[in-house]
């Protein structure tokens, strides 16, 4: 059974560096095809992407984000990090994490997602 | 910003039939396959369809998926009220290095 959760801060204040931990079990990032995905939300708004790391190590970022995002990975703890530096009120979302299946093609998807965090950017 | 555009919003009584469209260009949906997500209010996205017109299990047979050239749409028939959420198209797009994208995402409404 494939289970992901994000923990972290729930309020930064501006300018400050948000990271979060995406812990997931049920699946290996060393199989071939997986990858671990960050995906936020605005309050009302629509889904954006921000970050894929894969089972190669190979790492994608949302080019309007790339030089404030940062995504590493532990593996003897089994998680994905995700680092947003210089953070601004309009960075307030809640964050997914989700697992990219070993079956994907060209475009890849998710088919498991974490709960999900609310992180509120706020001085 | 989206580079997938679909419509904000788009309704039907029980049992008839929905359709939502995804437009994007050659460097997304025209290169790329295109998935769907459903988003209840307060939870997290589900996978409703993969690779096109795939349907994980789980999910009836009265929702169906299908792209042409560079532009995708989700069709859910039989509409019932558990299908009132967001849906959202999505595709792998090849330009700048590469980097995934949601749509703009369309409210269903069971009237």
């Amino acid at each position: 059974q494939i289970t992901l959760k994000e923990s972290g801060p729930t309020v930064v204040k501006p300018t400050q560096t948000l990271t979060l931990t995406c812990t997931f079990s049920g699946f290996s990032l060393s199989t071939s095809g997986v990858g671990v995905g960050w995906i936020r939300q605005p309050p009302g708004k629509a889904l954006e992407w921000l970050a894929f790391f894969y089972w190669d190590d190979d790492k994608r970022s949302s080019p309007s984000l790339k030089t404030r995002l940062t995504v590493t990975r532990d593996t003897s703890k089994n998680q994905v990090v995700l680092t947003l530096t210089d953070m601004d009120p309009v960075d307030t979302a809640t964050y997914y994490c989700a697992h990219r299946s070993e079956y994907s093609d060209s475009s890849g998807f998710f088919d498991y997602w974490g709960q999900g965090i609310l992180v509120t950017v706020s001085s | 910003q989206s580079v997938l555009t679909q419509p904000p919003s788009a309704s039907g009584t029980p049992g008839q039939r929905v359709t939502i469209s995804c437009s994007g260009s050659n460097s997304n949906i025209g290169s790329n396959t295109v998935n769907w997500y459903q988003q209840l209010p307060g939870t997290a996205p589900k996978l409703l369809i993969y690779s096109n017109n795939q349907r994980p299990s789980g999910v009836p047979d009265r929702v169906s998926g299908s792209k042409s050239g560079t532009s995708a749409s989700l069709a859910i028939s039989g509409l019932q009220s558990e299908d009132e959420a967001d849906y959202y198209c999505a595709a792998w797009d090849d330009s700048l290095n590469g980097f995934y994208v949601f749509g703009t995402g369309t409210k269903v409404t069971v009237l």
